[in-house]
């Protein structure tokens, strides 16, 4: 099993639409997540933490299920703009280390 | 907040030379420093974690004397592809991290052709 794992996508949706990713999670040690987004040939960039009682930023929306050992992230009312590929984050029990997702391709249409 | 500065952002160079990639960090000190490499349409490959002081440790299937990495110092990070061939293209990208369980912050990556 990998350490990280999401499903690539790609997501195609349309303007306004509300979207869900997950991301799951091998090591139950895990103490840091994270929700990156990065556009095609740009760096990735720090979308938001993910903090066990979960968190808002606006139109998005981050969960952590330590039970079920996944994270996700929520999308509302989708904008063009918001077309990107979304990368999970996930410490691997140690804070020196973190192994990203494959990550899921989102695309928003008219 | 955070920022971590990367250069050069592109190079463009013949086969058989070195190049030099500098990663800072620019208000915040960095224990750890990363290295990934991502070619077209796949995701980021972690190549090595520098440590400040000590030696980088380098990933599976990653070559130390091809990848030299130095971390000199808490805000400064770099890798040097030596004799660099066209399989060598490819995006370079830094991260850095603080103390504890803060977030990745990345640099804004180096476009590699080699000719």
């Amino acid at each position: 099993r990998k350490e990280v794992e999401q499903d690539p996508g790609p997501f195609n949706v349309p303007e306004g639409a509300t979207v869900a990713f997950n991301c799951t999670y091998s090591n139950s040690a895990s103490q840091s997540f994270f929700w990156y987004r990065q556009d095609c040939r740009k760096e990735p960039k720090l979308l938001m933490s993910v903090y066990s009682s979960g968190n808002e930023d606006g139109r998005f929306t981050a969960q952590l299920n330590r039970a079920s050992q996944y994270i996700s992230l929520l999308i509302r009312d989708s904008k063009l703009s918001d077309s990107a590929t979304y990368l999970c984050v996930v410490d691997t029990g140690t804070a020196s280390k973190l192994t990203f997702g494959t990550g899921t391709r989102l695309q928003v249409t008219l | 907040g955070a920022v971590v500065s990367q250069h050069p952002s592109w190079v463009i160079c013949k086969s058989g030379t070195s190049v030099k990639i500098e990663c800072r960090s620019l208000d915040f000190q960095a224990t750890t420093m990363f290295w990934y490499r991502q070619f077209p349409k796949q995701s980021l490959m972690l190549m090595a974690t520098s440590n400040e002081g000590s030696k980088a440790t380098y990933e599976q299937g990653v070559e130390k004397d091809k990848f030299l990495i130095n971390h000199a110092s808490l805000t400064l990070s770099t890798l040097t592809v030596t004799s660099a061939h066209p399989e060598d293209s490819s995006f370079y990208i830094c991260s850095a991290r603080g103390q504890g369980y803060s977030p990745l912050h990345f640099g804004n990556g180096t476009r590699l052709t080699v000719t």
